[in-house]
């Protein structure tokens, strides 16, 4: 596609529920990038995927939280169990290479209630 | 680990004044990459200006320009003749250049208000 397209725009759940945000980053980019971006603070960095590389997941907040990637494109984050202290716009990004300029989707909105 | 930081939370500035936004890092590269992204009310990050650590000659992008201060570890935007649309969030990032796939350190950003 033209740019880095993330699903859903907007989400609601409940405390306890599971989520799952998807990410379809932009077609040949093999670098994709999860950011988490709380009320009014900067990125925090969750996970990265790199080719066929196992992820870098040093940045997950807690084993609630995992993602894939299939086929080297579509990632999806998920949330399990989610808290209120999840809410927050889920960024996603991806690069040509993990050295390149790395473009963002417009994010996730998600509302845990 | 790389730290950034912001020590502007909000900033206001006229149109068509000049205005400068501040940044510093903490890193123990050598090698790197310095970003300055904008996050509008639209969610979406978008790249302002780049600087690779290596180059001395600042990063001019039209009317956004940095000035780039190896040893001081500081990264300063620069934003000539401020227009309306420049009104949005200002995120300093940094990236390490060694290895594959390294991921973005961003800053807390600033608010940048441009007024009419």
């Amino acid at each position: 596609g033209a740019g880095v397209s993330q699903s859903p725009s907007n989400k609601v759940t409940e405390k306890g529920k599971d989520v799952e945000l998807r990410c379809d980053p932009i077609s040949g980019h093999t670098a994709l990038y999860w950011y988490r971006q709380s009320l009014g603070q900067g990125l925090e960095f969750l996970i990265y995927f790199q080719g066929n590389s196992a992820p870098d997941k040093s940045g997950l907040p807690s084993d609630r939280f995992s993602a894939e990637r299939t086929g080297g494109s579509v990632s999806t984050l998920t949330i399990q169990r989610t808290q209120q202290e999840d809410s927050a716009v889920y960024l996603c990004a991806s690069s040509l290479a993990g050295w390149a300029e790395a473009f963002f989707g417009q994010g996730t909105r998600l509302t845990v209630v | 680990a790389q730290t950034v930081t912001q020590s502007q939370p909000e900033m206001s500035v006229q149109e068509a004044e000049t205005v400068t936004l501040s940044c510093t890092y903490d890193t123990s590269e050598s090698n790197y990459y310095l970003f300055w992204y904008k996050q509008p009310p639209s969610r979406q990050m978008i790249l302002v200006i780049r600087q690779e650590a290596y180059k001395q000659q600042n990063a001019t992008e039209n009317r956004f320009s940095v000035n780039f201060q190896k040893a001081a570890k500081s990264f300063s935007l620069k934003i000539s003749d401020s227009q309306l649309g420049d009104t949005a969030m200002y995120f300093c990032a940094f990236m390490k250049q060694r290895g594959a796939g390294n991921m973005l350190t961003f800053g807390g950003g600033t608010r940048l208000m441009v007024k009419p």
